[in-house]
């Protein structure tokens, strides 16, 4: 069983609609979440960094860590066609153990229709 | 301020060949990590480095190594290419190793032949 379950997709939404990718994690260690985000032959681009159960916003996006259920979301309002992309949900542990060592999810691949 | 960055970008190689690629931090960044990214894998650790020493290793054979200089940037090895080689490998920057938010570099493209 995979430490970080992401369901691959394809997910398909039309331009103005709400966005929710989730994650699912084993891990207990696992205390720093992350999203990124992937355009084709890209590197990921860090959107979101969550450290606590709760909800952190920024503009379009909220992330939310719920650590009781192993459980991590991204929401995306006001979808636009330019967030068509993979989006990647990233975890790691302590970092006097673990330091920076990300584990990832498969990534989603979101396509936003205009 | 400049994000991380990665050469060469992309390259060719043929099997039993070796390569070495190259990362440099952001500015002010002292930890350094290394993954590859295959379709079939995804993202996977291969190693950091802190001050110029390696802090974590994925599994990953001996044929994967890497260094860091007291400049921070960083470069990794491969040698004895393999087909299964063939991947982005994405080098990623920290400021240090206290939990904070780390960036990726825009990869380079291996493909072995």
């Amino acid at each position: 069983q995979k430490e970080v379950e992401q369901d691959p997709g394809p997910l398909s939404v039309p331009e103005g609609a709400i966005v929710s990718l989730n994650c699912t994690y084993s891990n207990s260690a696992f205390q720093y979440f992350m999203w990124y985000r992937q355009y084709s032959r890209k590197g990921p681009e860090l959107l979101m960094y969550t450290y606590s159960s709760g909800n952190k916003e920024d503009g379009r996006f909220t992330a939310q860590v719920d650590k009781s259920s192993k459980y991590i979301s991204l929401f995306i309002r006001d979808s636009q066609p330019s967030d068509s992309a993979t989006y990647l949900c990233a975890m790691s542990a302590r970092r006097e153990t673990s330091g920076s060592r990300l584990t990832f999810g498969e990534g989603t691949q979101l396509t936003v229709n205009p | 301020k400049a994000g991380v960055t990665q050469t060469p970008r992309y390259l060719i190689k043929t099997r039993g060949q070796q390569v070495t690629l190259s990362c440099s931090p952001i500015s002010g960044h002292r930890s350094v990590s290394w993954y590859q990214q295959t379709p079939g894998q995804g993202l996977q650790f291969l190693f950091e480095y802190f001050s110029e020493t390696q802090r974590n290793k994925g599994n990953f054979p001996g044929r994967f190594s890497g260094r860091q200089f007291s400049n921070s940037r960083s470069e990794m090895n491969v040698s004895t290419l393999e087909l299964g080689d063939s991947a982005l490998y994405l080098c990623a920057s920290s400021p240090d190793n206290s939990g904070n938010t780390i960036y990726f570099g825009e990869g380079s493209w291996l493909t072995v032949v």
